[in-house]
């Protein structure tokens, strides 16, 4: 089993739709988690942070339940700028390992007019 | 400072030469990491340092493969007697850590490598 696994995608929706996102990790000991934006051929870039208690960044809902290892992020009123693949992140935390993030293989999205 | 700068931005090379990549992180930042990445598939770890120090390694680094960071500022990743299986993206990032706090990674534009 991958350490952190994503709906595979990709994702088309019009202009407004609400999409979401599901990811898994295999790892009980993770500690942080993050979902990143990378366009293509450009670099990873932090989207958001996740916290246990959900958080909200305008159009954006991440939500974690560390009981069944499972991370989401909810994107509102999409736009044709959100068009780009979704990284989801883990931190692992255990014996040695206490800085590389883990990455899935990210969902593409396509936003059309 | 506006960021993390990676040279080169692209290297072709021919089989069984090796490739030297830089990485300069953003200068308050005290880890630096690299990763690989392939189409279709999310950045895989390859190493990390903590100011001058390596801290952890990925399976992923051959033997070939060699990362330094002399002075705890840039880092050099090497690859002696490059393989077609290397062509990937090879991105840096660096990161501040205080404590237990790990704050998110700003990653550099990478360096594209291409083995011929």
């Amino acid at each position: 089993r991958k350490e952190v696994e994503q709906d595979p995608g990709p994702f088309n929706v019009p202009e407004g739709a609400t999409v979401a996102f599901n990811c898994t990790y295999s790892n009980s000991a993770s500690q942080s988690f993050f979902w990143y934006r990378q366009d293509c051929r450009k670099e990873p870039k932090l989207l958001m942070s996740v916290y246990s208690s959900g958080n909200e960044d305008g159009r954006f809902t991440a939500q974690l339940n560390r009981a069944s290892q499972y991370i989401s992020l909810l994107i509102r009123d999409s736009k044709l700028s959100d068009s780009a693949t979704y990284l989801c992140v883990v931190n692992l935390n255990y014996g040695g390992s206490q800085g590389n993030l883990i990455f899935g293989k990210g969902t593409k999205l396509s936003v059309k007019p | 400072d506006t960021g993390v700068s990676q040279n080169p931005r692209h290297k072709i090379t021919k089989r069984g030469q090796n490739v030297t990549f830089r990485c300069d992180p953003i200068s308050e930042h005290n880890r630096l990491y690299w990763y690989r990445q392939t189409l279709g598939q999310g950045p895989e770890f390859l190493t990390y340092f903590q100011n001058e120090a390596q801290l952890e390694k990925s399976r992923l680094l051959s033997d070939r493969f060699s990362a330094e960071r002399p002075k705890g500022s840039f880092s050099t990743l090497e690859i002696q007697r490059t393989e077609q299986g290397d062509s990937a993206m090879y991105l840096c990032a660096s990161s501040r850590r205080r404590g237990t706090a790990n704050y998110g990674y700003t990653f550099g534009s990478g360096t594209r490598l291409t083995v011929v």
